[in-house]
């Protein structure tokens, strides 16, 4: 079966750094995905790996590792407006979107 | 990025009426319209894929008949619940991905239906 696991909650603080784990086991390959939730609100989309490295944004970053079936979002310079749920995707060989059940991430001052 | 709208984005109705729930995508082509539901503290579980023209592909244990979707257009879905109940109370997100590209998936804001 298709199974996507990360953190069900972690906690930081403010300022500091976090890092964020995925690990998936699906049926394909095409991208993974990392999205943030704000409660009451619909996902947004963070950032989005196919190869094998680090991808850069600002104060967010994302790791791939392919052959692990290994991606971790790492945040820096925590602020109090980070506190979300950060849900981890992968698209499957037929371009379905695959979720993970979300780390629920509480920033403290 | 591209911008989906859905609205209402929250709507509170009586048990047995119907509800429907419309997805926009603003300025791009959306070939496949995709409806989630998701429960408190729980991930987005997919209801059905719709792709423009044809019939939605409904994920397994989901109602057909009770949530019906109609993707019109290049930018237009509707979900429809229908005899609405209690235990479909729930938050319902949909997201659009665009001709072309098969990778980002753009959502709408959500609509948060309760059922009384």
């Amino acid at each position: 079966g298709q199974n996507i696991d990360q953190p069900t909650e972690m906690t930081a603080t403010e300022g500091a750094i976090v890092q964020i784990n995925c690990t998936y086991q699906t049926s394909g390959f095409n991208g993974l995905f990392w999205y943030q939730q704000h409660a009451g609100e619909a996902p947004t989309f963070l950032s989005y790996n196919v190869l094998d490295g680090l991808e850069e944004k600002g104060r967010f970053s994302s790791f791939l590792s392919r052959s692990k079936g290994y991606s971790y979002l790492l945040l820096k310079e925590l602020q109090m407006k980070d506190s979300a749920s950060y849900l981890c995707a992968v698209m499957d060989s037929n371009y379905q979107l695959i979720w993970g059940a979300g780390t629920k991430l509480i920033i403290k001052p | 990025g591209a911008v989906v709208s859905q609205h209402p984005s929250w709507v509170i109705c009586k048990s047995g009426t119907s509800v429907k729930i419309e997805c926009r995508s603003l300025d791009f082509q959306a070939t496949t319209m995709f409806w989630y539901r998701q429960f408190p503290k729980q991930s987005l579980m997919l209801m059905a894929t719709s792709n423009e023209g044809s019939k939605a592909t409904y994920e397994q244990g989901v109602e057909k008949d009770k949530f019906l979707i109609n993707h019109a257009s290049l930018t237009l879905s509707t979900l429809t619940v229908t005899s609405a109940h209690p235990e479909d109370s729930s938050f319902y997100i949909c997201s659009a991905r665009s001709v072309g590209r098969d990778t980002e998936a753009f959502f709408g804001q959500g609509t948060r239906l309760t059922v009384v």
